[in-house]
């Protein structure tokens, strides 16, 4: 079964728009963490945030924004006036204190920026 | 600025050869992952290892062994080539304080296997 599920395989927004990444996760752990990650073109992955489960609190970080909300097992990413650097493959991932905090992967969504 | 440096970052290689993909971290991290990545199917764990000499198995070690003789450098080895093993492959390393750190991730090594 699929543990975390990004369910847009590709999203194409003009630039300046906002747009909304989804990532839902599935653990049976108290603890554990999310992550969410950029792979640009160039094929590196950067990472871009580290949430723990104990800390809902919602954060920003620019024009970037995630919504943690374990009632619906969600961590959603929002880019707020996108630009076209921030065309990327971004991937979202889960580690648990049951799996020896190993990373499971979402499968990653498409952001095409056009100018 | 912390640097995972894989040695290729394109490969082609016949069926049946012996490939060996080198990635070489500069942070003295303990932890080290070799991952494949294929399109639709996000990043799966080849191995993995936490020390000098040491290794685990991840979701898919078929096919594949691995190599750390020194801290820095973990190699991933394709003993026998084939078709299949035609993907994206991605190093990383991290810190071992608590295991729940972020991985800092190579460029990565595109192989196809003709």
């Amino acid at each position: 079964a699929q543990k975390v599920t990004q369910a847009q395989t590709e999203i194409s927004v003009v630039e300046k728009e906002d747009v909304t990444l989804d990532c839902v996760y599935e653990t049976r752990d108290t603890t554990y963490y999310l992550f969410w990650y950029k792979q640009p073109p160039s094929g590196e992955l950067v990472f871009l945030i580290r949430r723990n489960s104990f800390d809902e609190q919602n954060e920003i970080s620019g024009r970037y924004s995630w919504n943690f909300q374990k009632s619906t097992s969600s961590f959603n990413f929002t880019i707020t006036a996108s630009q076209v650097v921030d065309s990327a493959v971004y991937f979202c991932a889960l580690s648990e204190e049951d799996s020896n905090y190993q990373l499971i992967w979402g499968a990653g969504t498409k952001l095409i920026i056009k100018p | 600025d912390v640097k995972v440096t894989q040695s290729s970052r394109y490969l082609v290689k016949r069926t049946g050869e012996k490939v060996f993909l080198e990635c070489v971290q500069d942070m003295d991290h303990e932890n080290m992952f070799w991952y494949r990545q294929d399109p639709g199917l996000g990043l799966r764990l080849i191995y993995f290892s936490y020390d000098v000499k040491m290794k685990e198995k991840g979701d898919i070690p078929e096919g594949y062994s691995v190599s750390r003789e020194k801290k820095e450098r973990f190699s991933l080895i394709l003993e026998s080539a084939s078709t299949n093993q035609t993907s994206m492959y991605l190093c990383a390393s991290s810190p071992d304080t608590g295991r729940n750190t972020e991985a800092f991730f190579g460029q990565g090594t595109r192989l196809t296997v003709v």
